[in-house]
């Protein structure tokens, strides 16, 4: 059946450091992979899509990653700030309608 | 302002009792989503709607039901039949074609 796993429920850094979070799945090929930032109690917001042929994709102070070979995806959050602190969902995006999945996210705590 | 809005953000209803869940949007998307997310998981597709008047079952749809009478809007009933009603749900929307998913602030359910 298809996985997506988060890997470390949750992930504690310090301020300035760089975050990096993993995205791993199984009997899936994605055509697109999403990274969404959701705060407690509140929808998530997207932050970047990825394509299958796409090897990095960067925005500001985040960059992702997406190697099809080892069905992953790494999200990093460069010098990290307490503002970041939040829970990092990803999500598989087949070809077919309504094939999208998420992960269950890592919560991200950015101490100063 | 431009987006999804949800409401109530916290409904409380007794054990047996049917209750809808509003979901509307003015970004002119076609696509709505119906989700539901529970403490360690990831979002599970309740039901979702492609274009008006048509709207197909997603993983969990025992026990829910939808309309798409309006572009607009896509509410959710949670019947007496649901086991487990008590969560946090989730609208969003999309423009093909990538999947990508604006989501509405949520509505967090409790039946007592």
């Amino acid at each position: 059946s298809q996985k997506i796993e988060q890997n470390s429920e949750a992930l504690n850094i310090q301020e300035g450091k760089t975050a990096t979070l993993t995205c791993n799945y199984t009997n899936y090929s994605p055509a697109y992979l999403q990274w969404y930032r959701q705060d407690p109690g509140r929808g998530p917001v997207f932050l970047l899509l990825i394509r299958e042929n796409e090897k990095e994709k960067r925005k500001e102070r985040l960059k992702v990653t997406f190697d099809t070979t080892l069905k992953q995806s790494l999200f990093h959050i460069t010098a990290s700030q307490p503002a970041d602190s939040a829970t990092y969902l990803c999500a598989l995006d087949g070809v077919l309608d309504n094939d999208m999945r998420f992960g269950a996210g890592t919560r991200l705590t950015v101490k100063p | 302002d431009g987006g999804i809005t949800q409401s109530p953000k916290y409904l409380f209803r007794k054990e047996g009792q049917n209750v809808t869940l509003s979901c509307e949007q003015n970004l002119n998307h076609d696509a709505m989503y119906w989700y539901r997310q529970d403490p360690g998981q990831g979002l599970r597709l309740i039901y979702y709607s492609q274009i008006v008047n048509d709207f197909q079952k997603g993983d969990i749809a025992e026990g829910y039901s939808v309309s798409r009478e309006k572009k607009e809007s896509f509410p959710l009933t949670v019947t007496s039949a649901q086991k487990n009603p008590t969560a946090f749900y989730l609208c969003a929307s999309s423009l093909p074609p990538l999947d990508t998913q604006y989501f509405g602030p949520g509505t967090r359910l409790t039946v007592l």
